[in-house]
């Protein structure tokens, strides 16, 4: 059963647009989200991360926002490039469990010219 | 720089042979993990190891097994290889408590 549901399966975007990514979850014994980036042919890297008592984090053109009565959190990617154009994986660690991760499915964006 | 390597790029294996993927990190993490991406069900956790000779089974370990036998390598082990394990096989390590894990280049498991 999937523990992080993510959505959309793929995104496409303009040049300059803004890219949004949702993730929802049931489970609360979660202590920290954080969204990974993977490039074709690379392994996922992580790109930036919040936990459940703050309701945005931002950093640059990457934003989470965090809505933890509604156990939902997004990604938001302002100004789009064509170097964003990658899959995107949300995630949430298991409190007390050191650095196991449930993932969501995945989100390919493209960002077009 | 941190690095976590994987023996193969890509590896094909006939149905019913013994196959080892393995992984190395230089990093002195206590955490390793093998996940399987497919396309539509995103990484799925098979195993992870939280010390030297410890682990766990994650999501999907049917049909696996691993070793660790040194804290900078972990090993995945597919007893008997199906044609449903045809997959990209993803390696990760994290330091103990960090929800960072940093991932290796994977490997492109063909079963035929």
């Amino acid at each position: 059963q999937q523990q992080v549901k993510q959505s959309p399966q793929s995104l496409i975007v303009q040049k300059g647009g803004i890219s949004i990514i949702n993730c929802a979850y049931e489970n609360t014994a979660f202590d920290y989200f954080p969204w990974y980036q993977q490039f074709p042919g690379k392994g996922p890297a992580l790109l930036i991360a919040i936990r459940p008592d703050v309701s945005e984090k931002k950093e640059g053109r990457f934003t989470i926002s965090f809505n933890k009565s509604a156990k939902q959190f997004s990604l938001h990617i302002m100004d789009s490039q064509p170097g964003d154009s990658a899959t995107y994986f949300c995630a949430a660690r298991y409190t007390g469990t050191a650095s196991k991760l449930t993932f969501g499915t995945g989100t390919r964006l493209q960002v077009t010219l | 720089d941190v690095k976590v390597t994987q023996s193969s790029r890509y590896l094909v294996k006939r149905t019913g042979e013994k196959v080892f993927l393995e992984c190395v990190q230089d990093m002195d993490h206590e955490n390793m993990f093998w996940y399987r991406q497919d396309p539509g069900l995103g990484l799925r956790l098979i195993y992870f190891s939280y010390d030297v000779k410890m682990k766990e089974k994650g999501d999907i370990p049917e049909g696996y097994s691993v070793s660790r036998e040194k804290k900078e390598r972990f090993s995945l082990i597919l007893e008997s290889a199906s044609t449903n394990q045809t997959s990209m096989y993803l390696c990760a390590s994290a330091a103990g408590g960090s929800y960072e894990q940093y991932f290796g280049p994977g490997t492109r498991l063909t079963v035929t």
